[in-house]
């Protein structure tokens, strides 16, 4: 069974710190890994994907993906309030479907 | 810019009914999926599909089907609606290989 596992928080921040978000997965054969924000009765939003360990950055984000520890992580910089939301971690297999965790809830606190 | 498109947000049925969710996606994906998301169970995925007319089962597909017969649609299909299927459905597509799927605005729907 592969899963992604994610700590449902909440985690709160204050506004201008540094959020740190965490997913750990069991499938070894894993080769693309996502993150996903969910405001509140909303649809899943495409924010970061990574494929190669290191990091990735974009903008206020940055991915970072360790395949030997099987650890994904996204840091969110200068947090804001509108980045309080659920995040959703998923990996897969190439041309799999997504195996997604469920979710971290991100409060920001102004 | 993917779009991926249901045709309903909010959506209202009777137990027994047979209902039909749309997805429209317009980038020319091969590979479109069906989940649905209950609080604290997470997004679970119902059926998906690599090509027109092929599907394949997900983790929990009791209770639906689907159907592609365009590349472009592929549609969630509740043959006979139970309370149990109250849910928020999300469509969503991609290419194939490792990219990201982009998803619809989801279809809040219940079952009464």
């Amino acid at each position: 069974q592969k899963e992604v596992e994610q700590n449902s928080g909440p985690l709160s921040v204050p506004e201008g710190a540094i959020a740190s978000l965490n997913c750990t997965y069991s499938d070894r054969g894993s080769q693309s890994f996502f993150w996903y924000r969910q405001y509140s009765g909303k649809s899943p939003e495409l924010i970061m994907f990574i494929y190669s360990n290191g990091d990735k950055e974009d903008g206020r984000f940055t991915a970072q993906l360790n395949k030997a520890s099987q650890y994904v992580s996204l840091l969110i910089r200068d947090s804001q309030p509108s980045d309080s939301a659920t995040y959703l971690c998923a990996v897969k297999r190439w041309n799999t479907p997504l195996v997604f965790g469920k979710g971290t809830r991100l409060s920001v606190i102004a | 810019d993917v779009k991926v498109t249901q045709s309903s947000r909010y959506l209202v049925k009777r137990t027994g009914e047979k209902v039909f969710l749309e997805c429209v996606q317009d980038m020319d994906h091969e590979n479109m999926f069906w989940y649905r998301q209950d609080p604290g169970l997470g997004l679970r995925l119902i059926y998906f599909s690599y090509d027109v007319k092929m599907k394949e089962k997900g983790d929990i597909p009791e209770g639906y089907s689907v159907s592609r017969e365009k590349k472009e649609r592929f549609s969630l299909i509740l043959e006979s609606a139970s309370t149990n299927q109250t849910s928020m459905y999300l469509c969503a597509s991609t290419r194939q290989g490792g990219q990201p799927q982009h998803f619809g605005d989801g279809t809040r729907l219940s079952i009464l």
